[in-house]
């Protein structure tokens, strides 16, 4: 199985400042991965699909990145609503793996 | 727009079988798309449990393919997992969620999630 490793697994920023999360999977998945948010006590929220196309209605803060085995997701300027868990997921083939999570506070 | 709806009990005991549905409203589960279950154990990340597709094929997590079943009931539009023999480490919240994209996409739409312990 290919596995998606993410890092870090917890990060604290000021407001505005600029966030990078990573995922790397074991294998070249093709470009399929896509990004969720996940607020406490919501339910996850996908942002990014394909590496790098956002849904409608996410703010443009939101940049996802990568190809091969290596994908990004960048918060351009944190704001406190962005404060969340981000999960990458790879779903080029089974099984759909989930990242670890990236806990994201502000300082 | 897709919505979804998990329902089951709250407590199973252990070395019971864990049974949840999934009613979806606004499209008919048999016309297409995908669904599928993922669940997340308290203040822990997301694991992907299985997905079936319109037709009713379903796929499995290795780590849990022996103890899951997924099926589609489409006279009630809703779709179901059953997990055998649980333990403790079954105790999640579980959500049913879409595929995007009318093929085995991202999950687009959740469930709200529905809380199962495992617990005698």
């Amino acid at each position: 199985d290919i596995q998606m490793t993410q890092s870090p697994s917890s990060l604290s920023a000021s407001v505005g400042d600029k966030v990078t999360i990573t995922c790397r999977a074991s294998q070249d998945i093709s470009g399929l991965v896509a990004w969720y948010q996940q607020k406490p006590g919501k339910v996850p929220k996908l942002l990014i699909y394909t590496t790098s196309n956002l849904l409608s209605g996410v703010p443009s803060r939101f940049r996802g990145s990568g190809s091969g085995t290596d994908f990004t997701l960048t918060i351009s300027s944190l704001q406190p609503e962005d404060v969340a868990t981000y999960y990458c997921q790879k779903y080029n083939s089974v099984p759909w793996t989930f990242g670890q999570g990236t806990k994201v506070e502000i300082k | 727009q897709v919505e979804l709806q998990e329902s089951g009990p709250g407590l199973v005991k252990p070395s019971e079988t864990l049974s949840l549905n999934c009613a979806v409203s606004g499209y008919s589960i048999s016309s297409g798309f995908y669904w599928g279950w993922i669940r997340q154990p308290p203040g822990k990340g997301l694991e992907w449990i299985g997905s079936i597709d319109y037709s009713g094929n379903p796929h499995y997590n290795p780590s849990l393919k022996s103890r899951v079943t997924i099926s589609l009931d489409t006279s009630q539009n809703q779709f179901s997992l059953k997990l055998t023999s649980v333990t403790a480490a079954d105790t999640a919240v579980y959500y049913c969620a879409s595929h995007a994209g009318n093929t085995f996409g991202p999950f687009d739409y959740w469930g709200q999630g529905t809380l199962v312990t495992v617990s005698s």
